[in-house]
């Protein structure tokens, strides 16, 4: 079964780290986009990180320098080390797969992207 | 812009159609997907790519897209579709991004 499951979560002071694990079965991560996705209370989603190929990463403004994203393989676990936490980093955050994919659109080839395995999410608390 | 903006409420009477919209200037270039997110559950793909749609997904759930604007459409809405959809997309430097939300319900 394809499954994610997320951890590491819980209460921090501001200005403490979190390191959250997500725990891959059932495909590879080394052979996908892995992303964090977070959703603070009662807002929308948030996009903060993706890994991909080798080494690539990329990061919302709102957590670059901040936090830091990677993949163990051998583990088949993606980790995001959260540092400097702020009040504002309090959310539920999830993990999800991407996958992609290419269309031809009137003879121009379309790229499009996916997220179509999440976790249930581990939930990060900043205060004091 | 990098930005995808949704209305955030709509509302459809049982068993109408409703469209969902988002906008944004990476639509352009690349198809948005769209998750359906209900009270207390992780977000649920729902339509991706052309008009791709998951296993498990119904046929009266369907996605278009025209210039900067994706849409989602739901034919013969049941209660079970109400929910809040959120589009997605990413920009040229391949930051992913969200559009705010859309709270649907079902009257």
């Amino acid at each position: 079964e394809v499954q994610l499951v997320e951890s590491g979560g819980g209460l921090v002071q501001p200005g403490g780290s979190l390191r959250l694990s997500c725990a891959a079965s059932g495909f590879t991560v080394s052979g996908n986009y892995m992303n964090w996705v977070r959703q603070a209370p009662g807002k929308g989603l948030e996009w903060v990180s993706v890994t991909y190929g080798g080494d690539g990463t990329n990061y919302a403004e709102s957590v670059k320098g901040r936090f830091t994203i990677s993949r163990d393989n051998s583990r088949n676990t993606v980790f995001l080390q959260m540092n400097s936490l702020r009040v504002e980093d309090t959310a539920l955050y999830y993990c999800a797969r991407e996958g992609e994919g290419v269309t031809m659109v009137r003879g121009v080839i379309n790229y499009y992207y996916y997220m179509d395995v999440w976790g249930k999410g581990t939930t990060v608390t900043v205060s004091s | 812009s990098s930005e995808l903006t949704q209305d955030p409420a709509v509302s459809v009477a049982l068993g109408q159609t409703v469209r969902i919209t988002c906008q944004g200037d990476s639509l352009r270039r690349y198809f948005a997907s769209w998750y359906q997110q209900k009270a207390g559950q992780a977000p649920v793909l729902v339509s991706y790519g052309k008009n791709n749609r998951p296993s498990g997904i119904p046929d009266r759930i369907s996605g278009s897209s025209s210039g900067d604007t994706a849409s989602l459409t739901i034919t013969g809405a049941q209660a079970e579709d109400e929910a809040d959809y959120y589009c997605n997309s990413r920009d040229s430097s391949g930051n992913r991004l969200f559009g705010g939300g859309t709270k649907l319900t079902v009257l």
